[in-house]
């Protein structure tokens, strides 16, 4: 399947680490890219090529892979990390496909 | 800095047409592998098409093949998607999203790394 499956929803509490996690039978063959999404707007490229952060984003972001499950860890989550988080990666076809999506609230 | 600004979006009936358009700055547009996505209201994100920089290969999810062409024009810095046969389903906010190479000296991959704000569809008599 080239299907990529995420945990609907976490929680943490403010300051602690979270890690949301991405299930998918080709991210063995395929990077995982992590892309968060605040009400209201685009999503925003945070992980990209399993560990690498963009400019400007906070290194409390970070990434990591292992077999067919791909990680996002949150180090001292923020209020401003409450967000919707995707990941992302290749199907079969070489197509984009995107995870089902991981709600985070910061308590 | 990188821009893309999607328009085009509105109330369509069914079997209606449409066509979006997105436009880049901040970059050399013709360098870049673009992509549509879309994400129905309350949902999680879709991709549906991809073109590559020259226009040489062009994909889609299945959910669009058929109904839904995808071009550009490099010279104007624009990327379109042209929607047919438009089905309530295909009610969305439709992003623009480039993809970057990103090479390491083992390997690379190509995330998308940039997306515009949305340009919204509703298929609805």
């Amino acid at each position: 399947s080239s299907e990529l499956t995420q945990d609907p929803a976490v929680s943490v509490a403010l300051g602690r680490t979270v890690r949301i996690t991405c299930q998918g039978d080709n991210l063995g063959d395929f990077y995982a890219s992590w892309h968060q999404q605040k009400p209201g707007q685009a999503p925003v490229l945070v992980i990209f090529h399993k560990d690498n952060r963009p400019s400007g984003i906070p290194d409390r972001f970070s990434g990591s892979s292992s077999g067919s499950t791909a990680s996002l860890t949150i180090t001292g989550a923020q209020a401003e990390d409450e967000a919707d988080y995707y990941c992302a990666s290749r199907d079969t076809n070489g197509n984009h496909v995107f995870g089902t999506g991981t709600k985070v609230t910061v308590l | 800095e990188v821009q893309l600004v999607e328009s085009g979006g509105r109330l369509v009936r069914p079997g209606g047409s449409l066509r979006l358009s997105c436009a880049a700055s901040g970059f050399t547009f013709g360098n870049y592998n673009m992509n549509w996505v879309r994400q129905a209201p309350g949902k999680g994100l879709e991709w549906i098409s991809y073109i590559g920089s020259g226009s040489g290969t062009i994909k889609y999810a299945d959910s669009v093949k058929g109904r839904f062409t995808v071009y550009r024009d490099n010279a104007k810095n624009s990327l379109y998607l042209q929607m047919t046969s438009l089905r309530a389903e295909d009610t969305a906010l439709y992003y623009c999203a480039r993809e970057e190479t990103y090479c390491t000296s083992r390997d690379c991959s190509d995330p998308v790394d940039s997306w515009g704000q949305g340009t919204l569809v509703t298929v609805s008599s």
